[in-house]
């Protein structure tokens, strides 16, 4: 069974930092890219960024572009998304999920960006 | 980008009814589109990838089609658990974009 968990979401003031992890179990990490979507409170879905199954392709939505990196450790099973310079309007429910389609999510990660 | 545009953004609908929700792009994506559905308070689930291939678990009454700028999701014959906003997804420029998004409401 594919799963995915993400940690690390929570309050950051506005410019802080934030570090996103996802543990994925149940399928075989390295032979898949792997994603990140987010939803704002009561809006609809985001895709933010995107990542080749060995790391040598990264791509992000224009709004997050030098400020969010996204990552993967295919030993650990683990894809993370660096996020820097946060805004209010980063504040979402951050999805972890697997493929370019994103055809499985994990749970969902809050990151509230607030003074 | 890629501007994805769903009609209707909201509709009523009986249990029983066909059901179809377009997804229009504002340039042609060949069959790079996946439609999702989301119930209040859950994660969304993916429906349909490459706008016709059923995800696996999924019921056979939900269907896509379409290639280029036009697609469509069917839902053949509306169940109770069915109601729910439903999103398409282009994933074939960069960067991805979704739709905005139709409510399925009870009539």
């Amino acid at each position: 069974e594919v799963q995915l968990v993400e940690s690390g979401g929570g309050l950051v003031q506005p410019g802080g930092s934030l570090r996103l992890s996802c543990a994925a179990s149940g399928f075989t990490f390295s032979s898949f890219w792997m994603s990140w979507v987010r939803q704002a409170p009561g809006k609809g879905l985001e895709w933010v960024a995107n990542i080749k199954e060995d790391g040598s392709g990264k791509y992000y939505v224009d709004s997050v572009r030098g400020r969010f990196t996204i990552s993967r450790d295919n030993a650990k099973n683990s894809l993370s998304l660096q996020m820097n310079s946060l805004r209010a309007e980063d504040t979402a429910v951050y999805y972890c999920a697997r493929g370019r389609w994103v055809t499985y999510w994990g749970q969902g990660a809050l990151v509230t960006v607030s003074s | 980008d890629i501007q994805m545009t769903q009609s209707p953004s909201a509709m009523s609908a009986s249990v029983g009814d066909r059901v179809t929700i377009t997804c229009r792009a504002s340039q042609g994506i060949s069959n790079s589109l996946a439609w999702f559905q989301q119930k209040p308070g859950k994660v969304p689930k993916c429906l349909i990838y490459t706008s016709s291939s059923l995800q696996s678990g999924v019921p056979s009454r939900f269907s896509g089609s379409g290639s280029g700028t036009e697609f469509t999701l069917t839902i053949s014959s509306l169940q109770p658990e069915d109601f729910a906003t439903y999103y398409c997804l282009q994933h074939n420029s960069y960067p991805y974009t979704f739709g905005q998004g139709t409510k399925l409401e009870i009539k």
